[in-house]
């Protein structure tokens, strides 16, 4: 199977900085997605990784290790609106225009 | 309309009727998708289609069919519903260019079937 695993829920403090991990199966990877989902609302669009390293966008950042099937998602200055399910997908050769999904973290940020 | 719609936003539905649930983008993108989304089973694949005039089944198509018949178009039939069909069914959308193209989603149907 493409099992996409990503930790279910976590907490962090107002201000904070918090990393959100998902491991992949690696044979045949493509690429890698994020996306922000907020109660009651669609999946939005974060990062995409294709290449290994950190891509960093304002207060968010995605890392991708290809070799270890492994990618992570930060992030920093953490305000009460970033209490949402964050989705890691990935695409696999051959069928790049389908996503596998894990099932999401859901993130509360407290006071 | 900028980016894509569905409709209804919300239904409730007998158990045995016919449902269409409707999906339009114009953003002239190739592929579209029908998800739907459960508790504790995150986004699952009912059926896509790649481009238009074709389709494909996906994780779940199980008691749901598709039509493709133009690009801007993607409605999900119901064809005698049953409660395990309750869900949030998501439209989503991808260029379909060479290479991995970002989804964008509409913004979901919440149906329940009794």
């Amino acid at each position: 199977g493409q099992n996409i695993d990503q930790p279910t829920e976590m907490t962090a403090t107002e201000g904070a900085i918090v990393q959100i991990n998902c491991t992949y199966q690696t044979s045949g990877f493509n690429g890698l997605f994020w996306y922000q989902q907020h109660a009651g609302e669609a999946p939005t669009f974060l990062s995409y990784n294709v290449l290994d390293g950190l891509e960093e966008k304002g207060r968010f950042s995605s890392f991708l290790s290809r070799s270890k099937g492994y990618s992570y998602l930060l992030l920093k200055e953490l305000q009460m609106k970033d209490s949402a399910s964050y989705l890691c997908a990935v695409s696999y050769a051959g069928n790049n225009r389908k996503l596998i999904w894990g099932l999401g973290t859901s993130l509360a940020v407290n006071p | 309309i900028a980016g894509i719609t569905q409709a209804p936003t919300s239904q409730i539905l007998a158990a045995g009727r016919r449902m269409t649930l409707r999906c339009t983008q114009d953003m002239r993108h190739n592929a579209m998708y029908w998800y739907r989304q459960d508790l504790g089973l995150g986004l699952r694949l009912i059926h896509y289609s790649n481009t238009a005039g074709t389709t494909g089944k996906g994780e779940v198509p199980d008691g749901y069919s598709v039509s493709r018949a133009n690009t801007d178009d993607f409605p999900l039939t119901l064809a005698s519903a049953v409660p395990s069909q309750t869900s949030v069914y998501f439209c989503a959308s991808s260029p379909g260019l060479a290479g991995v193209n970002e989804q964008f989603f509409g913004p979901g149907t919440r149906l329940t079937v009794l």
